[in-house]
C-alpha cells in the first residue's frame, strides 16, 4: 500500500463527454503528478502540481486540466473525450524537497474507457 | 528516437536464473533513475532507484548506472515465477518530470 488512493476504479464514458478523476495523496506530499498509460505502453506524463500550482506539463492538449487542493487531494479533468483517451490514468505523489530525485508513490489507477 | 528506450521483450528466463533488463536514455541532464515493476492491470510499484554511477544492490535486485553511456540496467538474481511482470525504467530530470520507457515483459518459467 502506497497511501495514495484514486477514484473511481473504472469508468465508461462516450465520446465528447467530460470526466473528472480523483486522487488522494499521502499526507505531507506537496507534489502530485498525473500519467496516462495506454495498453502496452509506459506511463506518459500529463502534468504535475506543486503546492496547488501546475509546474510542469507533458505533450497533452489543454482539454486535459487539473487541480490540486490543500487537503492533499487532486483532480484530473478531461473535456471532449476522444476514443484515444481510453487508458489507465495514474496519479503519483511525493514530497518535493528539492531537485528531481524524490521518490513518487503511485495510486492504483483509474481505468477509463471511451466508447 | 524515444527519450527512454527498453527492449520490449518478452524476456524469458528459467526459475533461479539471472534476469537482465536494460534501459537507455537520451537526456544527459537526467538526474535520477527508477525501476518499477507492474503486474497486469495494476499500477507501477517501485523496486529501486539509483542516482550515482555504479551498482546499487537491494536483496535480489541490483541496479547499475553508467551516465557516460546513458545506460541503466536491473539485474534480478534467483528469479522467481512471482517476478513475472513488466519492468518499467523511468528517468527524472531536475524538474521532477518522470519519463518512462514502454517496459520489458519478463516471464520466469518454473
Amino acid at each position: 500500500e502506497t497511501g495514495v488512493t484514486q477514484s473511481p476504479t473504472h469508468l465508461i464514458k462516450t465520446r465528447g463527454q467530460q470526466v473528472t478523476l480523483r486522487c488522494s495523496s499521502q499526507s505531507g506530499h506537496n507534489t502530485v503528478s498525473w500519467y496516462q498509460q495506454a495498453l502496452g505502453q509506459g506511463p506518459q506524463f500529463i502534468f504535475q502540481y506543486y503546492r496547488e500550482e501546475e509546474n510542469g506539463r507533458g505533450n497533452f492538449p489543454p482539454r486535459f486540466s487539473g487541480l490540486q487542493f490543500p487537503n492533499y487531494s487532486s483532480e484530473l479533468n478531461v473535456n471532449a473525450l476522444e476514443l484515444d483517451d481510453s487508458a489507465l490514468y495514474l496519479c503519483a505523489s511525493r514530497h518535493q524537497a528539492g531537485g528531481g530525485s524524490d521518490t513518487q508513490y503511485f495510486g492504483p489507477g483509474t481505468r477509463l474507457t471511451v466508447l | 528516437q524515444k527519450e527512454v528506450e527498453q527492449n520490449s521483450g518478452p524476456l524469458s528466463v528459467p526459475e533461479g536464473a539471472i534476469a537482465s533488463l536494460n534501459c537507455t536514455y537520451s537526456d544527459r541532464g537526467s538526474q535520477s533513475f527508477f525501476w518499477y515493476r507492474q503486474y497486469s492491470g495494476k499500477s507501477p510499484e517501485l523496486i529501486m532507484f539509483i542516482y550515482s554511477n555504479g551498482d546499487k544492490e537491494d536483496g535480489r535486485f541490483t541496479a547499475q548506472l553508467n551516465k557516460a553511456s546513458q545506460y541503466v540496467s536491473l539485474l534480478i538474481r534467483d528469479s522467481q515465477p512471482s517476478d513475472s511482470a513488466t519492468y518499467l525504467c523511468a528517468v527524472n530530470t531536475n524538474a521532477g518530470k518522470s519519463t518512462f520507457g514502454d517496459g520489458t515483459t519478463l516471464t520466469v518459467k518454473p
